[in-house]
């Protein structure tokens, strides 16, 4: 049982570098979400897609970008990286989007470190 | 604004009883979760309430007073393995979660 899957699991980076961090799910899930955890703070919504072929911004989406070419995968991209984007990025999915009351399934995190 | 606090470490005796608050004040509210996180690990759920009351899953219960906008995660019989971070997370009124900080639980034998 795969469930959703992140990589890298960790990275070091240099500021000024791209990366983009990969999210698979295979739960056939509508929605997908981005996560940052930063000590100290709630987690905090980068990214979101209701569905496959939309997306849109949370909390604190600049210097993040993504796609969802399709239900399974939910690649996050750090364009130019720099050292505020150190942080442990959770991948999440759930069952429905808008009315959704139903529970958060997580990726194991990816933890980022901008040099 | 938004907000959600909670206290930031606990700590408590192997057997024993805990209690972890939350307090929230959301735009709109359409339910409250809680979430278990160990060190290095993913969020995993725990509960979800959206009506006034406690709801009991095995050692662990969780309350709401939507009048107060309060709620609370009760942990019985505490065991070595329920040391970890308890996340507190409102909904709001367009279905969007608002975190707290989490409480970190440390259990003593």
């Amino acid at each position: 049982i795969a469930g959703i899957t992140q990589a890298p699991t960790s990275q070091i980076l240099a500021a000024g570098r791209r990366m983009t961090l990969r999210c698979t799910q295979d739960m056939r899930h509508n929605a997908m979400y981005w996560y940052r955890q930063d000590l100290g703070l709630g987690l905090r919504l980068i990214h979101y897609s209701n569905t496959a072929g939309t997306t849109g911004k949370g909390e604190v989406p600049d210097g993040y970008s993504v796609s969802r070419a399709n239900t399974d995968d939910f690649p996050l991209t750090l364009a130019s990286a720099v050292p505020s984007q150190t942080s442990v990025y959770f991948c999440a999915s759930s069952p429905a989007a808008g009315e959704q009351t139903g529970e958060l399934f997580f990726g194991e995190g990816s933890r980022l470190t901008v040099l | 604004g938004q907000n959600i606090d909670q206290p930031t470490e606990m700590t408590a005796t192997e057997g024993a009883i805990v209690q972890i608050n939350c307090t929230y004040q959301t735009s709109g509210f359409n339910g409250l979760f809680w979430y278990q996180q160990h060190a290095g690990e993913a969020p995993t759920f725990l509960s979800y309430n959206v009506l006034d009351g406690l709801e009991e899953k095995g050692r662990f219960s969780s309350f709401l007073s939507r009048s107060k906008g309060y709620s609370y995660l009760l942990l019985k019989e505490l065991q070595m393995k329920d040391s970890a971070s308890y996340l507190c997370a409102g909904v709001d009124s367009n279905y969007q979660l608002i975190w707290g900080a989490g409480t970190k639980l440390i259990i003593k034998p």
